[in-house]
């Protein structure tokens, strides 16, 4: 079982604050992912890291940031919420291996009123 | 066009019943194909993995993966109460980057 953590599980917050979602994983994978899933809709990659001081956008636009300044952690910042970010946000990491398996934490699922 | 088709649901079965979920996909470039299972307000958890074409088997879960048909299947045998979830289709054509073009995920309840 994969060890991959979320925080908070769920957040409902108000339109304009500052929010940060946690990611660890204790696993020591170089590389990690933050995924967007809204209700019966694909999952969308919106970030990914390499590994530490890596971050790249992801096929999704985002107006989120990430940061990797440890290689355990991964966390995603949104400057001014909006309505139209509410949605799941999922984080994984994956094994460096000649495989594209990723683990998933439990998401977090957002609310902007 | 998506680069990933899979049939959204729901999918009803009595308990017992084989279970057969598919996607299919436009890149050839893809190698490698998972299926993912995911219940209500989890993450997704791994449940098969493939490489190329072939078939797969773990218990009561088979994956299937036909490249020159660009089609996948997963088939669950003796379908239990607890399989009822929302199954991802997942696949990526390079091991390097680890980005994964997910499908629509196929919701299957099963019913005692």
């Amino acid at each position: 079982e994969a060890d991959i953590y979320q925080t908070p599980r769920y957040l409902v917050i108000g339109t304009g604050k500052k929010i940060t979602l946690e990611c660890s994983q204790t696993m020591g994978h170089d590389k990690m992912y933050w995924y967007q899933q809204d209700p019966g809709m694909e999952l969308h990659l919106i970030h990914y890291s390499y590994g530490v001081n890596s971050t790249e956008k992801g096929d999704l636009s985002s107006e989120s940031t990430v940061s990797r300044i440890r290689t355990e952690h991964f966390p995603l910042t949104l400057e001014s919420a909006r309505p139209s970010h509410t949605s799941q946000y999922l984080c994984a990491s994956r094994e460096d291996r000649l495989t594209d398996t990723q683990y998933f934490g439990p998401g977090t699922r957002l609310t902007v009123l | 066009q998506k680069e990933v088709e899979q049939d959204p649901g729901p999918l009803s079965v009595p308990e017992g019943a084989i279970v057969s979920l598919n996607c299919t996909y436009s890149n050839s470039a893809f190698q490698y194909f998972m299926w993912y299972r995911q219940y209500s307000r989890k993450g997704p958890e791994l449940l098969m993995y493939t490489y190329s074409s072939g078939n797969k088997e773990d218990g009561r879960f088979t994956a299937q993966v036909d490249k020159s048909s660009k089609y996948i299947s997963l088939f669950i045998r003796d379908s239990q109460p607890s399989d009822s979830a929302t199954y991802l289709c997942a696949m990526s054509g390079s091991s390097n980057t680890g980005k994964l073009i997910f499908g629509q995920g196929t919701t299957l309840q099963v019913k005692p």
